[in-house]
């Protein structure tokens, strides 16, 4: 059974304020590590493939880190915005051809 | 584990088939979501249901069509595929589909179309 576990569950946080989240994955036979945005009913934004132990990826104010070691990536949010209020989604893949997704961990920017 | 299964979790077919794929919703959960991941497009909405009607369309084609039946569980039908149409197929579901809900993804069904 492949677990991928994402924390908090949902979060609050006011303009400005920097925040991040974790995934927690397998560390064994792994493949990537999916970053994506999510608005439900609206298809997710792929934000960060990451496949390197140690990887460090930034797009904007949005960056996020690589263990594979120890199972976990952090996903960071500089400065919040009211526009980064969304559901950021992580999932695991590994060379089994196994793509399984975390609860998600939902973002909201307070003004 | 999330509840979710799906099946099969391999399908190769040729250009011109139909197949479809099967997702039951995790017990008590009254919405399936159908999403495709392919590389060129990463994760699209395709279609929700909730508790046997279409709730929500997305990016689907018009080749493709599904239904949810008395027993919760969904199909997604892809008739006439194409190469390009080669993706994993996620189902997810949520209890009665509010937007602030958690949707829980099945594994996934790889299509290869040949």
């Amino acid at each position: 059974i492949l677990n991928v576990e994402q924390s908090p569950q949902s979060l609050h946080v006011q303009e400005g304020d920097s925040t991040n989240f974790t995934c927690s994955f397998p560390s064994s036979n792994f493949y990537a590590l999916h970053w994506y945005r999510w608005e439900t009913a609206k298809s997710p934004e792929a934000l960060f493939v990451m496949t390197l132990n140690g990887d460090e990826k930034k797009k904007g104010r949005i960056s996020a880190t690589l263990n594979t070691k120890e199972g976990y990536s952090y996903l960071y949010i500089k400065g919040s915005q009211p526009e980064d209020s969304a559901t950021y989604l992580c999932a695991f893949e590994n060379y089994g051809q196994n793509f399984v997704f975390g609860p998600g961990t939902r973002l909201s920017v307070l003004p | 584990d999330s509840g979710v299964t799906q099946t099969p979790k391999h399908l190769i077919t040729a250009t011109g088939q139909r197949v479809t794929l099967r997702c039951s919703p995790r017990s008590g959960d009254l919405s399936v979501y159908w999403y495709q991941q392919s590389l060129d497009q990463g994760l699209q909405f395709l279609i929700q249901y909730y508790n046997g009607e279409e709730r929500a369309k997305g990016n689907i084609l018009e080749r493709f069509s599904a239904q949810q039946f008395p027993d919760l569980h969904s199909e997604l039908n892809l008739s006439s595929l194409e190469l390009g149409d080669s993706a994993l197929y996620f189902c997810a579901s949520s209890a009665t589909g509010g937007d602030e809900e958690t949707q829980y993804f099945g594994p996934g069904t790889r299509l290869l179309v040949l």
